[in-house]
């Protein structure tokens, strides 16, 4: 097992429904970042998780976004209520501490279209 | 976190050096200079990175002025492979919960 795996690599839903993005970070990594991608733009950051210390949330959009990580590995991103603008890829990224020495690893992303 | 700049886009031509630059004048005495790439439709990938010495790896160089307010990436010998988004970033793990600013980034266009 040897890179950040996501799942799905695509998903296509409609507008007002739910969905569910999952990460699995490389084992032994106790920090977690979600980042997302519109079109044509740069990453922009919407969640961090660091071993027990309650998240950094400071980047979700809006209260339809939410996140958990369960055992301090696996997280999932869920967004209600699905927008148009909520299109985008989404990328998971892990590394072994938040350090400034640190490299982030980025898993595929998952590709959310809103239709 | 400081901000950094970059052209934002460049060529190189195949088997030559491809040298990207970024500015980063307001960086801070403990902010490392990161390079990342992205490659289409693919998450970002960690290239290189310095706080004050030239680094090198398998990949690339990092070039940084000695007052640190600049740097560049080398790619000693370009292959289309390396057409991609490179992004600089200035990176103090501990501010900002250790989360990656990204810019536009420039886009290298390695041509045969």
């Amino acid at each position: 097992g040897a890179g950040v795996s996501q799942s799905p690599s695509n998903k296509v839903t409609e507008k007002g429904k739910d969905v569910e993005l999952r990460c699995d970070p490389i084992s032994g990594h106790t920090a977690l970042y979600w980042y997302r991608q519109s079109l044509g733009q740069g990453l922009e950051f919407l969640i961090y998780f660091q071993g027990n210390s309650a998240p950094d949330k400071s980047g979700l959009p809006s209260d339809r976004f939410s996140a958990e990580r369960t055992g301090g590995s696996v997280s999932t991103l869920t967004i209600q209520r699905t927008q148009q603008e909520d299109s985008a890829v989404y990328l998971c990224a892990s590394t072994w501490t938040s350090g400034s020495d640190n490299e982030q690893f980025f898993g595929p992303g998952t590709r959310l279209t809103v239709l | 976190d400081a901000k950094t700049t970059q052209p934002p886009s460049m060529d190189c031509a195949e088997g030559r050096a491809a040298n990207l630059p970024c500015n980063h004048s307001t960086i801070s005495g403990n902010e490392y200079v990161y390079w990342y790439r992205q490659i289409h439709s693919q998450g970002p990938q960690y290239i290189i990175h310095g706080l004050k010495n030239n680094e090198t790896n398998e990949m690339a160089s990092l070039i940084i002025t000695e007052d640190r307010k600049s740097s560049t990436l080398i790619l000693p010998h370009a292959t289309l492979r390396d057409t991609a988004v490179y992004y600089c970033i200035a990176f103090h793990g501990s501010s900002n919960t250790g989360k990656l600013i990204f810019g536009q980034g420039t886009t290298l266009q390695v041509k045969p």
